[in-house]
């Protein structure tokens, strides 16, 4: 069974452009979450999604978006890129989140440098 | 507010001793993960705590969920190199929250 796939790995950006980033959750699993990463704030969560609604929003601007596909499937875009932006994304899936028994299965996440 | 602690937030250690890794969280909840990361690498889920006084074991580590005390522990027994990583336990809240909230992380360094 394939794991949580994000795309792409890597990216580098400079301050005002903005991103998209992807994430194909496990076969089956509908719930999508994101977080982000960083040395100084640990990992953080942005927001969840599920059917195609979002759930959850974490405490992040308006800048962070997201949405979910009909497969599942989801993306998270930010705009007007900050130096402080920069971190690792990471994707989690499950069937839903909170399952019972479940835990999260993470992506192995894109890494957004800001310059 | 919800808070999730872990201490400590490094811990270097000898191959063949024992130490534990302390998570304390601030509002009531009945479910609790246990992760590990590699550096560079992503989140590995280690155990599901479910209930009170759940105890997990696989290999060298075992994880403990005290919901009174708002407390799980993860236990290293004769700590070897390859268990060198980050820890990070995750509590759920659900309801209205809905949502899993990391605890800081433990820097797990073994040296041979």
């Amino acid at each position: 069974k394939a794991g949580v796939t994000q795309t792409p790995r890597y990216l580098i950006k400079t301050r005002g452009q903005q991103v998209t980033l992807s994430c194909s959750p496990i076969s089956g699993h509908r719930s999508v979450s994101w977080y982000q990463q960083t040395p100084g704030q640990g990992l953080q969560f942005l927001f969840e999604y599920f059917s195609e609604t979002q759930r959850n929003k974490g405490n992040f601007p308006g800048r962070f978006s997201g949405r979910q596909f009909s497969n599942s499937r989801s993306e998270m875009n930010v705009s007007t890129l900050e130096l402080g932006d920069s971190a690792l994304y990471l994707c989690a899936s499950s069937f839903l989140l909170g399952a019972y028994n479940s835990p999260l299965h993470f992506g192995n996440g894109t890494r957004l440098t800001v310059t | 507010e919800l808070k999730v602690e872990q201490n400590p937030l490094f811990l270097s250690m000898q191959e063949g001793k024992n130490y534990t890794i302390y998570c304390n969280y601030s509002t009531t909840s009945d479910r609790l993960y246990w992760y590990r990361q590699d550096p560079g690498k992503s989140l590995e889920s280690l155990f599901v705590l479910l209930s009170n006084g759940a105890v997990k074991q696989e290999g060298r580590l075992m994880a403990s969920l005290d919901t009174k005390a708002r407390l799980s522990t993860l236990h290293i027994t004769a700590a070897v190199h390859d268990l060198s990583a980050t820890y990070f336990c995750a509590v759920f809240y659900g309801g209205a929250t809905n949502k899993l909230i990391f605890g800081t992380g433990t820097l797990l360094a073994v040296q041979p």
